[in-house]
């Protein structure tokens, strides 16, 4: 009964370089969310996304940054030419969507980037 | 523009004794609320929920209370025990957050639970 699965744990690059980090959501779930933490800071909306189909992208930064959810295969984040200030903790988490009450999200491990 | 607001970075209590963690919001279209515990290295988890036309909700040692009219909530969790020592989360969801399920989070408030 796997939860959601992140991977790398953590990554390091260095800057210019691309990120890519996964997210596998748990089973059943077809709405993926993605957080970042900054150190010492709490957790920011990044992007929302249902198969194939991206809803809510409002905290994405407008370059650089890109997410995608296929068909088939886990949850991507992308993160082009990388630089200090993306260092931070990546969360990914999914639910079962909007019912009848709370959307309880369900988080990962999280990704760990480093840019050197 | 901080929409989930927890003032106290940190809080410190002794083991048996109450912790109340608390946390205000600006928006009044949320209309859920909910609390996260996050220990390092670990994602957050789920730990209670409260709907916004309730003003409390119980889950054995944890009980949410909300003040509608003041914006405020609080988790208070009674008897505190040294594994509760975590970051906790207050997070809300619903209209103010453009009713696409996303939960709005503040910025945590560390509790360490003293033996």
């Amino acid at each position: 009964n796997a939860g959601v699965m992140q991977n790398p744990r953590h990554l390091v690059r260095r800057r210019g370089q691309e990120a890519r980090l996964r997210c596998s959501p748990m089973k059943g779930h077809s709405h993926v969310y993605w957080y970042r933490q900054l150190p010492e800071e709490g957790l920011k909306f990044m992007v929302y996304l249902q198969k194939e189909n991206i809803i809510d992208e409002s905290g994405m930064p407008k370059e650089r940054f890109s997410a995608e959810f296929p068909k088939e295969g886990p949850s991507i984040l992308r993160i082009q030419q990388v630089v200090r200030g993306d260092s931070a903790a990546y969360f990914c988490a999914s639910s079962q969507g909007r019912t009848s009450g709370a959307n309880v999200l369900t988080f990962g491990a999280g990704s760990r980037l480093t840019v050197l | 523009d901080q929409q989930v607001k927890q003032n106290s970075p940190s809080l410190s209590v002794q083991e048996g004794r109450i912790s109340i963690l608390n946390c205000d919001y600006t928006n009044s279209m949320f209309d859920y609320f909910l609390w996260y515990k996050k220990y390092p290295a670990e994602g957050p988890t789920f730990l209670i929920s409260i709907s916004s036309i309730k003003d409390k909700n119980e889950d054995g040692r944890f009980t949410v209370f909300l003040n509608k009219s003041a914006k405020h909530l609080s988790l208070h969790i009674v008897p505190s025990q040294p594994g509760d020592s975590a970051v906790y989360f207050c997070a809300a969801s619903g209209v103010g957050s453009g009713n696409t399920g996303k939960l709005i989070f503040g910025q945590g408030t560390t509790l360490q639970v003293k033996p």
